[in-house]
């Protein structure tokens, strides 16, 4: 069975350039969650989506934006990109009820570098 | 204050040593309790849940000391594969539920 797949996998913009990331979910997961990973950190909390609802969003400015389609799969977009958002994009996929058991699939992520 | 902080390392540990990572949170209601660990440029995964009681698999042990916020993970007779970077994470509650994961702390296992 496929795992969460990430596209593109490593992409390079330009300040105040637009990027949008994709993410398809394991096949019968409902939930979607975004994370940006900066270099020697750990994963920030962005965005979760269920069922094509927002259902969270992290401390993350407006250019900030995702949405989640029919098929459950995800983008997320970041308009007017700063050097600062230089990091791994993860998306990962839970099934409904399951974050208690802290099952969150991640996929490879996107790498992005903002020059 | 963040609200999961963890000691970022390296721990530098021989092959068949004992090692300990310690992990605080700041939300006194939080609920669940996770390790998970990632190598190096790939993605997190899940190590395993932190019980109250405290909980075992094979060579790790993890454990939860609610009136500290406290939690810990404890890995015995330490193999080079071992050698990654373990993060502390704490699920939120509350409507959105999301995990909160800490800076990790990165382990390597020497020959």
């Amino acid at each position: 069975d496929a795992g969460v797949t990430q596209s593109p996998t490593h992409l390079i913009k330009t300040r105040g350039q637009q990027v949008t990331l994709r993410c398809s979910p394991i096949s019968g997961h409902k939930s979607v969650s975004w994370y940006q990973q900066v270099l020697g950190q750990g994963p920030q909390f962005i965005f979760q989506y269920y069922e094509k609802e927002e259902r969270g969003r992290g401390n993350f400015p407006d250019r900030f934006s995702a949405r989640q389609f029919p098929n459950y799969s995800s983008e997320l977009n970041v308009n007017a990109l700063l050097l600062g958002d230089s990091a791994l994009y993860l998306c990962a996929s839970s099934l409904p009820g399951t974050l208690n058991t802290g099952e969150l699939f991640f996929g490879e992520g996107s790498r992005l570098t903002v020059l | 204050r963040k609200e999961v902080e963890q000691d970022p390392g390296p721990f530098n540990v021989p092959e068949g040593a004992t090692v300990a990572f310690n992990c605080t949170y700041s939300n006194s209601a939080s609920q669940s309790f996770f390790w998970y660990r990632q190598d190096c440029r790939k993605e997190p995964k899940l190590l395993m849940s932190v019980y109250s009681s405290g909980n075992e698999d094979g060579r790790f042990t993890a454990q939860l000391n609610r009136a500290s916020q406290y939690i810990s993970l404890l890995i015995r007779d330490s193999k080079l594969s071992d050698s990654a970077t373990y993060l502390c994470v704490v699920n939120s509650g509350g409507a959105t539920n999301k995990l909160i994961f800490g800076t990790g702390t990165l382990l390597a296992v020497q020959p």
